[in-house]
């Protein structure tokens, strides 16, 4: 079945550790990509997202993605995390052609400790 | 309005009760979707609607559960003869784009749904 994969569900970090979580897609074709981040009592919120061009796309905060077509992933990463990036982060694909219906991951917790 | 907004924002009901949950997009979308978010099983997809087209319901989980948008503009999800794996929060986005390029989604808050 088509599907998006989050391989992690749980992560902990301390301040200023890097960052990079998995994220793996089964669609064919072209995809459009993104990553959403849901801090603590808000809502969900773009990140970052890649179209087409480059396949490295850098997002607010510090983050940034790498599109990999031939391994079908989009791994989110961020360099130095700080205990304000403390939140769930999903990936979601949008299978080009399907107009609009964002398939979403399970989703990343991510705990920074100070 | 500023942003994507749902109500009620908490919803404690009996099993075997109707429910509805209520999404006022931002102005000028034309696109409206229904999520579910439970523990640790993501955001699976409910329905979308996108202008006057015919809504995409592939992924409404049974006949229990129905969407209605009202003149291009608010939306109601309905869930008859609640169970209690209806439990989660629903949560609504709208977008003013939709094509092959889709863009950003605007999410509300949700509506936290708990059915005893």
């Amino acid at each position: 079945a088509q599907s998006v994969s989050q391989h992690n569900h749980h992560v902990i970090l301390s301040e200023a550790a890097s960052l990079e979580l998995g994220c793996n897609y089964s669609y064919g074709g072209t995809v459009n990509l993104f990553w959403y981040v849901q801090y603590p009592g808000q809502h969900l919120q773009l990140l970052l997202k890649y179209f087409s061009g480059d396949p490295l796309v850098k997002g607010i905060k510090g983050f940034e993605a790498e599109f990999i077509k031939s391994k079908f992933s989009f791994n989110l990463r961020k360099p130095s995390v700080q205990w304000s990036d403390t939140a769930e982060y999903f990936c979601a694909v949008n299978p080009s052609g399907n107009t609009g219906k964002l398939i979403f991951g399970q989703g990343t917790t991510l705990q920074v400790k100070p | 309005g500023a942003g994507v907004s749902q109500s009620p924002s908490n919803k404690v009901t009996e099993k075997g009760k109707d429910v509805e949950l209520r999404c006022d997009p931002i102005s000028g979308h034309t696109a409206l979707y229904w999520y579910r978010q439970s523990l640790g099983q993501g955001l699976e997809f409910l329905i979308y609607f996108q202008g006057n087209s015919a809504p995409d319901k592939s992924g409404l989980p049974s006949d229990r559960f129905s969407a209605e948008r009202t003149g291009g503009s608010v939306s109601t999800l309905t869930i008859q003869r609640t169970q209690q794996e209806d439990s989660a929060v629903y949560l609504c986005a709208s977008t003013a784009k939709v094509s092959t390029n889709t863009g950003e989604l605007f999410f509300g808050e949700g509506s936290r749904l708990t059915v005893l």
